[in-house]
């Protein structure tokens, strides 16, 4: 069966600082990867998408950047952190080709001070 | 520019009553509708889907609508359980780069009143 896993679950960074967080997918190949942000009170966000190693789409301007170093972990960065940065962020996965049922992770509840 | 809308930010319900949870849509080109339901401090996870080919989907305590002409969706829980107490997100599917997208909206926090 496939797990999607995140870490680390919460994060507490002073504004300035970077950041890394990271997911991992197993149990299945080629999945397409996707990093949303769910802002308080709001809904999730789509930031970044890969249907592949190394292929990168943004959704939004920002201050993050994603990278996709190998087939089944994705990873979500920052230089320097803005208070801005502050949510929920949420990383999920899907078929290959498909894209419409997405299998979301734990997130990961990012402050940041 | 929100393509899909839930203007009720939050609902309550009795327990044993219907739940009905709305969402629009603007893009006539969304093919593929989906529920999520989420609980605090975890990521959502999938309720139940529809076709825009169809009008109605049933998974037991669970139907989703479709209106296509209103671009309207909604999602009917019966009988409503505590444990149904979420916030509920509906997305739609549409082609964005080289891939399929799903677009969320901005969830209904359901409350189930025992």
């Amino acid at each position: 069966s496939q797990t999607i896993h995140q870490w680390p679950a919460t994060l507490v960074q002073p504004v300035g600082s970077p950041l890394s967080l990271e997911c991992t997918v197993e149990g299945t190949s080629n999945p397409n990867l996707y990093w949303y942000r769910q802002a308080a009170g709001r809904g999730l966000q789509l930031l970044f998408y890969s249907v592949g190693i190394g292929q990168i789409s943004s959704e939004v301007p920002q201050n993050l950047s994603a990278s996709r170093p190998q087939d089944r972990q994705f990873i979500l960065s920052s230089k320097k952190l803005l208070l801005s940065d502050s949510g929920f962020y949420l990383c999920a996965w899907s078929v290959m080709g498909e894209g419409d049922e997405q299998f979301f992770g734990p997130g990961t509840r990012l402050t940041v001070l | 520019d929100q393509q899909v809308k839930q203007n009720s930010p939050s609902l309550s319900v009795q327990e044993g009553r219907i739940s009905i949870l709305n969402c629009d849509y603007t893009n006539s080109m969304f093919d593929y509708f989906l529920w999520y339901k989420k609980y605090p401090a975890e990521g959502p996870t999938f309720l139940i889907s529809i076709s825009s080919i169809k009008d109605k989907n049933e998974d037991g305590r669970f139907t989703v609508f479709l209106n296509k002409s209103a671009k309207h969706l909604s999602l009917h829980i019966v009988p409503s359980q505590p444990g149904d107490s979420a916030v509920y997100f509906c997305a739609a599917r549409g082609l964005s780069g080289s891939a399929r997208q799903l677009t969320f909206g901005s969830g209904t926090q359901l409350t189930v009143l025992p």
